[in-house]
């Protein structure tokens, strides 16, 4: 199965960005990449996906290396209300149309004052 | 604004009684999923639909049922087969089938048995 690795837990300082990595070294070559964030008690929140380029949104940016073996997700400025925590996902391999996200424990992000 | 609705947010179930939980999507969406989230663990898959009137099992289907009679709702019963109900229920959707859109969540259902 496709998995990811990510850092249990990270803090970073109010205003700072915070550089949130994952490894997906068996990911296959038409997978998309996928990130969430969950807020205590809340539902997973959409932040950003991508396939092999660099993405960017209002919310954050999205660097993959080139062979899409890792990737990073950047918060260029966080803030307090970015505590949470941060998932990244690839689907099953070979779900097809049945395609299932694989979600594991993802990563505490603590955003200090 | 488009969103997912889950109703209750929070439910409290008698041991051996079968409850219902609500899901309800206004963004034209044709897929819809159930997940479970225990404390410290990720989410888990129990049923997807992918269109009306057909649904698949996921991961923990056992102890649960759906139906999808309509796009916009997609409920889920917990029967009394269930034996571990207690757990955080998430409801989510998604354009379609393609790997290329994201999934919306609901904000969540607490299930408590007591």
């Amino acid at each position: 199965d496709a998995k990811t690795t990510q850092p249990t837990s990270m803090d970073c300082a109010e205003g700072r960005a915070a550089n949130l990595p994952c490894n997906h070294s068996t990911i296959s070559g038409n997978e998309y990449v996928y990130w969430y964030r969950q807020i205590h008690s809340q539902g997973p929140q959409y932040i950003i996906h991508g396939l092999k380029n660099n993405e960017t949104n209002e919310m954050a940016s999205l660097i993959i290396t080139e062979d899409r073996k890792s990737s990073t997700l950047i918060l260029p400025h966080a803030t307090l209300r970015d505590t949470a925590v941060y998932y990244c996902i690839v689907p099953e391999p070979g779900a097809g149309n049945n395609r299932k996200l694989i979600w594991g424990l993802g990563t505490s992000l603590a955003v200090n004052p | 604004d488009g969103g997912i609705t889950q109703s209750p947010k929070y439910l409290f179930r008698k041991e051996g009684q079968n409850v219902t939980l609500s899901c309800e999507q206004n963004l034209n969406h044709d897929a819809m999923y159930w997940y479970r989230q225990d404390p410290g663990q990720g989410l888990r898959l129990i049923y997807y639909s992918q269109i009306v009137n057909d649904f698949q099992k996921g991961d923990i289907a056992e102890g649960y049922s759906v139906s999808r009679e309509k796009k916009e709702s997609f409920p889920l019963t917990v029967t009394s087969a269930q034996k571990n109900p207690t757990a955080f229920y998430l409801c989510a959707s998604s354009i379609g089938d393609s790997d290329a859109y994201g999934y919306t969540f609901g904000s969540g259902t607490r299930l408590t048995v007591v």
